[in-house]
Parts: C-alpha cells; structure tokens; sequence
C-alpha cells in the first residue's frame, strides 16, 4: 500500500552543525505533509508543514523542503542544538479520508 | 492551556486480560483520534471521532478492540483480551476543524506478559 518511509534511521550530529532529515513519500495525491518531533515519553510535537504548491518553507532554525518530482521532503535543521535530540517524523495527509500517515521516523542525537 | 491528558502513563498486564485507557482532549476540540504506535515507528490511526460519532473506524480491530465518546468530550480505548502484540504506544489527539491540526497526548505505554 501506500506509504511514507524515511531514508535513514539515525542521524548524529555535533553541535551547532545542520541535520538534514529526508522522507520518501509514494502517494502523489498527498497535498499536505508534516513534520514532527517526538521525544521520548511524549507525544508527536508539530515542528513545520508545506502544502504540495510550495517548494519550500521556513520556520525558526527549521526548514522545509518539497520536492514532488521525485517525492521526497527534508526537514532543515540549523545550528542543531541538544535539545533537537528526538525521532522525527514525517507525515503526509491523504486527500481522500483525510488521514495523516506517518513515516518511520529519524532518530536525531547531538553530540555536545 | 491544558494539552491532551491521559492515563494511565504506564499499563503492564498479562495476556487475556482486559484494558482501558482513557483521553481528556484538550477544552473546545471535537475531533478526537487514538493511534497505535509500535517502537520506532511512526502513530496508525485506529479510529476519529467528530464529536461522538466515530467517523473513521476502519483500522480499529473490532474483534478486541472498542472505543467510546459518549459526550463527545472524553474517550476510552479498550482492548479485551489483551496479545503480547498489543504491547505498544497508544497515543490520543485532538483538534477543532481540520485534520490537519493534530495535538498529541503523551501516550499510554502498554506491555502485556
């Protein structure tokens, strides 16, 4: 079936560089996508989101990018900081039923 | 402002048995939504709620599993009889209008023996 998956499933950066987070998605319908962070013990945490007619969006220390040619989303992440720690989710919202699927996840660790 | 609240943070139960977990979305949200989330995977969705009524059910095993709204507020997911491959995460959400505005409780975390 249809689903979103993530490349890698650990990334570690030291502090201070960027992480890049990417996310495959097959359904091409998708026209709305999200990215989340969840640490541990807690729930999924709204991080940024883009719609299918934008390229790219940015929000604080985070971005966003979508490629829909080959269907893939990265999430940004400037001068990573140890709190960034986290899994990352991406998700994608199905038009039809209106429901949010979710990738795999990234673990982020940050090395001080 | 309250975020999503439920309990209990932690269940351990032996298989066969039964099991409830209950949601307190957040104040004005009436959509409601439990997930499953297996470790290191992202949430599935096992059923939404627009007020009371259940509106996509499709994903929830109805031979063990049940949920309830019945005012449309509060929520309970029950599993009965409770399989080892039911240990996970069961994540509730809530938000006012679309679908796309989901706000995450932290989760139940269920280990059954």
């Amino acid at each position: 079936g249809e689903s979103v998956g993530l490349h890698l499933p650990t990334l570690s950066v030291q502090e201070g560089d960027n992480s890049i987070i990417n996310c495959a998605y097959s359904n091409s319908a998708s026209d709305y996508f999200i990215w989340y962070k969840q640490e541990s013990g807690k729930g999924p945490q709204f991080i940024i989101d883009i719609r299918s007619n934008m390229d790219k969006r940015q929000g604080q220390r985070v971005t966003v990018l979508l490629n829909k040619t080959v269907k893939h989303l990265s999430l940004q992440i400037a001068a990573t900081q140890p709190g960034d720690s986290a899994v990352y989710f991406c998700a994608e919202l199905y038009n039809q039923g209106g429901k949010l699927i979710f990738g795999q996840g990234t673990e982020l660790s940050v090395k001080p | 402002e309250a975020g999503v609240v439920q309990s209990p943070r932690y269940k351990i139960i032996e298989k066969k048995q039964p099991v409830a977990f209950w949601c307190n979305p957040i104040s004005g949200h009436n959509t409601l939504y439990w997930y499953l989330q297996n470790l290191g995977q992202g949430p599935e969705l096992l059923i939404r709620y627009e007020n009371e009524e259940a509106v996509d059910d499709s994903q929830l095993p109805k031979d063990r599993f049940s949920a309830e709204r019945l005012k449309g507020v509060d929520s309970t997911l029950k599993i009965q009889p409770a399989e080892l491959g039911d240990s996970a995460v069961y994540l509730c959400a809530s938000g006012s209008t679309s679908v796309e505005t989901q706000y995450f409780g932290p989760g139940t975390r269920l280990l059954v023996l």
